[in-house]
């Protein structure tokens, strides 16, 4: 069963604007969630986090946003730019337990010049 | 460079060979994962060490995987008679545990092809 589920298999965006990336977990045990960026031929990397005690992060460009009574959680970029073209993961992890890190089956973002 | 290092990156095996990664992790984490990713999906978790405890196997790690971590640094992966079904990227990455952050920071993943 997909605890982590990131139904959007792509998303293309003009260059500037917004990107919004969307994710959806059913663990409600979860209570830290992350986002990672990868390349072709290369392994994911770590681009922001958030713990479930907060309802937002941000980091620059990129900001998470958290709501647990929905279960969901959305990844912001603003402004879009042509090297945030990649696949980006949704993963959600249950720090005060097991802690392994769970993974979506990833959004692939194309940013149009 | 102080990233997490997996070797080869690159193994193209036949059917029935064994074969075996390496991963070295960031120095000072202590915490060290396997993960498989096939195409169009999300890393996989396999399992996971702190130190050299070996603290969950997926069931997606059959009998014929075996991963140690003897001293509690760099750690390996073995596959017994491989099949088809295992190619895939496999991907190692590291933590501190505990720690003020949870995430994990990855190598660049060792791409297995069984022919």
């Amino acid at each position: 069963d997909q605890q982590v589920k990131q139904n959007s298999p792509s998303l293309s965006v003009q260059e500037g604007r917004i990107s919004i990336l969307n994710c959806d977990y059913t663990n409600s045990m979860f209570d830290y969630f992350l986002w990672y960026k990868k390349y072709p031929a290369e392994g994911p990397t770590f681009l922001i986090s958030i713990s479930s005690i907060k309802d937002k992060n941000e980091d620059g460009r990129f900001t998470v946003f958290l709501n647990k009574s929905a279960k969901h959680l959305s990844l912001h970029i603003v402004p879009s730019q042509p090297g945030d073209s990649a696949v980006y993961f949704c993963a959600a992890s249950k720090v005060n337990r097991d802690d392994k890190i769970i993974f979506g089956k990833g959004t692939r973002l194309h940013i149009l010049p | 460079d102080t990233g997490v290092s997996q070797d080869p990156r690159h193994k193209i095996t036949k059917r029935g060979q064994n074969v075996t990664f390496r991963c070295d992790p960031i120095s000072e984490h202590n915490r060290l994962y396997w993960y498989r990713q096939t195409l169009g999906q999300g890393p996989e978790f396999l399992t996971y060490f702190q130190n050299e405890a070996q603290l969950e196997k997926s069931r997606l790690l059959s009998d014929r995987f075996s991963a140690e971590r003897p001293k509690g640094s760099f750690s390996t992966l073995e596959i017994q008679r491989t099949e088809q079904g295992d190619s895939a990227m496999y991907l190692c990455a590291s933590s501190f545990r505990p720690g003020p952050e949870y995430e994990a920071f990855f190598g660049q993943g060792t791409r297995l092809t069984v022919v």
